[in-house]
C-alpha cells in the first residue's frame, strides 16, 4: 500500500517554509526521502529508521512518529533549488520500499 | 563509478510486441527493484528482488516478468506490450530497506 503525501503540491516564495506529511496505514520500518527534478532519477534526501529519530542538513530535516505512523519533512528558508517532487518511501521490514504519489514544490522568486 | 545503469532511455514499441529492460548495478548491492512512473501516481513497485534467484512482486506487477540469476542484474521483460504500460521505469538498487536507494536515470517507454 502507497503512502499517502500532503499536500499533493505546494507554491512557496524564495524564503518560505514548508512541511511535506507521509503516512502509513501500516507499522513503519523505515521512511527514506527523496527529491527528483523533472526528467532526472530521484535523489536521496534522508532516512529516517527509528521511532522519534530526526535528521537534517543544510535547510531541510525530517521526523518520524512511529506512534502516529507518519513522517514530515520541513523546508526552512526555501531556496530556488528546492524546487521538485518529493516523494517519502516507507519500508515494512520485507525489503518492499513502496513510495507515496509525491508533493510538488514550487519556489517562485 | 557507474552506478545503477539502465538501458535503453528511450523505446517505443507497437502493442503486442516484447522487449527487455535492462539493469545493471555495480555497487554489489543485494536489494534490486522495479519501479514505473505516471502523472499523479508516483512511483509504482513492479517487482523486487533481495538477492540472486529470489524476486516477489510489487504493487503492479501484471504484465512483466523479472529473473535475477546475478546480483548485479535486474532485467524487466515485457511479454506483451499493451498502451497502459506506457510510462517512465526506473531501477533502483540498495543493500536493503533501511539504507540509501540509487535510481538509474529511467527508461522512458511508449506503447502505440
Amino acid at each position: 500500500q502507497q503512502p499517502v503525501q500532503s499536500p499533493q503540491a505546494v507554491i512557496l516564495r524564495e524564503g518560505e517554509d514548508a512541511v511535506i506529511n507521509c503516512s502509513s496505514s501500516k507499522a513503519l520500518y523505515s521512511v527514506h526521502w527523496y527529491r527528483q527534478k523533472h526528467g532526472e532519477a530521484p535523489v536521496f534526501l534522508m532516512i529516517l529508521l527509528k521511532g522519534g529519530e530526526q535528521k537534517g542538513h543544510d535547510k531541510i530535516s525530517a521526523s518520524f512518529n512511529e506512534k502516529k505512523q507518519q513522517s514530515s519533512l520541513y523546508l526552512t528558508a526555501s531556496q530556488l533549488s528546492y524546487s521538485g517532487t518529493y516523494f517519502c518511501g516507507t519500508g515494512f521490514g520485507n525489503e518492499k520500499l513502496t513510495f507515496g504519489t509525491g508533493t510538488r514544490l514550487t519556489i517562485i522568486p | 563509478n557507474a552506478g545503477v545503469t539502465q538501458t535503453p532511455k528511450f523505446q517505443v514499441l507497437k502493442t503486442g510486441q516484447s522487449m527487455t529492460l535492462q539493469c545493471a548495478q555495480d555497487m554489489n548491492h543485494e536489494y534490486m527493484s522495479w519501479y514505473r512512473q505516471d502523472p499523479g501516481m508516483g512511483l509504482r513497485l513492479i517487482h523486487y528482488s533481495v538477492g540472486a534467484g529470489i524476486t516477489d512482486q510489487g504493487e503492479v506487477p501484471n504484465g512483466y516478468n523479472v529473473s535475477r540469476s546475478t546480483t548485479e542484474d535486474f532485467p524487466l521483460r515485457l511479454l506483451s506490450a499493451a498502451p497502459s504500460q506506457t510510462s517512465v521505469y526506473f531501477c533502483a538498487s540498495s543493500y536493503s530497506e533501511r539504507t540509501e536507494a540509487f535510481f538509474g536515470q529511467g527508461t522512458r517507454l511508449t506503447v502505440v
